[in-house]
């Protein structure tokens, strides 16, 4: 079965602290993966996609890499602030899946000030 | 160039009455999903359009439900007889051949 966990579920940093967001995936034969910011009652912003044949991409204090073979992705955030407080999910597209996307439960980030 | 739009983006409905969901794509795409965020759950693929086809309805309940996306206007996901286990934030995303998807804000349906 085709699944995307992120663990844990809750995390809570201190204003000004890199971290790292963890999603993994069963399958490695993926098309690309997603990483989307989703704020309280809101929809879905895309922060960064992978494609397959990439290791990672950055975007301002955002990093995101890509492990196929260990089935894994990584979501660096540097110098945290109270702005990046929201849940974070993964998405995957599977290889023959019709693009369709695989989504985590998603980690809610609070920073505190 | 506008986002992926959805309305209404708040829907009330009582049990048995029909909700109808519209969606927008962003200008040039012609690739359409369905999402359901259910409380407390993760988004669920529901179906995935092109203009005038059905590509990958998999993730659609095999009844009450169905979606369209017609040659002129939105896409629209159309939930008959609703019930409240249908409560849940139904979203659409588009993307072009690239698989980008990009996502509209919502529609939170609430069953009375």
């Amino acid at each position: 079965k085709q699944e995307v966990t992120q663990i844990p579920a809750a995390l809570s940093v201190p204003e000004g602290e890199n971290l790292v967001l963890n999603c993994s995936f069963t399958d490695s034969a993926i098309y690309n993966l997603q990483w989307f910011r989703q704020d309280p009652g809101k929809g879905l912003t895309s922060l960064l996609l992978i494609q397959s044949s990439q290791r990672e991409q950055t975007s301002g204090r955002l990093n995101a890499s890509l492990d196929k073979s260990s089935g894994r992705s990584t979501l660096y955030i540097a110098a945290s602030q109270p702005g990046d407080s929201a849940t974070y999910l993964c998405a995957v597209t599977y290889s023959g899946a019709n693009s369709k996307l695989t989504f985590g439960k998603g980690i809610t980030l609070s920073v505190r000030p | 160039n506008a986002g992926v739009m959805q309305n209404p983006r708040h829907l009330v409905r009582r049990r048995g009455q029909e909700a109808r969901l519209r969606c927008s794509p962003m200008k040039g795409h012609s690739h359409v999903y369905w999402y359901r965020q259910l409380p407390e759950e993760g988004l669920k693929f529901m179906v995935y359009l092109q203009k005038e086809n059905i590509i990958d309805e998999s993730g659609m309940p095999k009844e009450r439900f169905s979606a369209e996306f017609p040659k002129e206007g939105p896409s629209i996901l159309r939930i008959q007889q609703v019930v409240r286990g249908d409560s849940a934030a139904y979203f659409c995303a588009s993307s072009t051949e690239s698989y980008e998807q990009y996502f509209g804000p919502g529609t939170r349906l609430t069953v009375t």
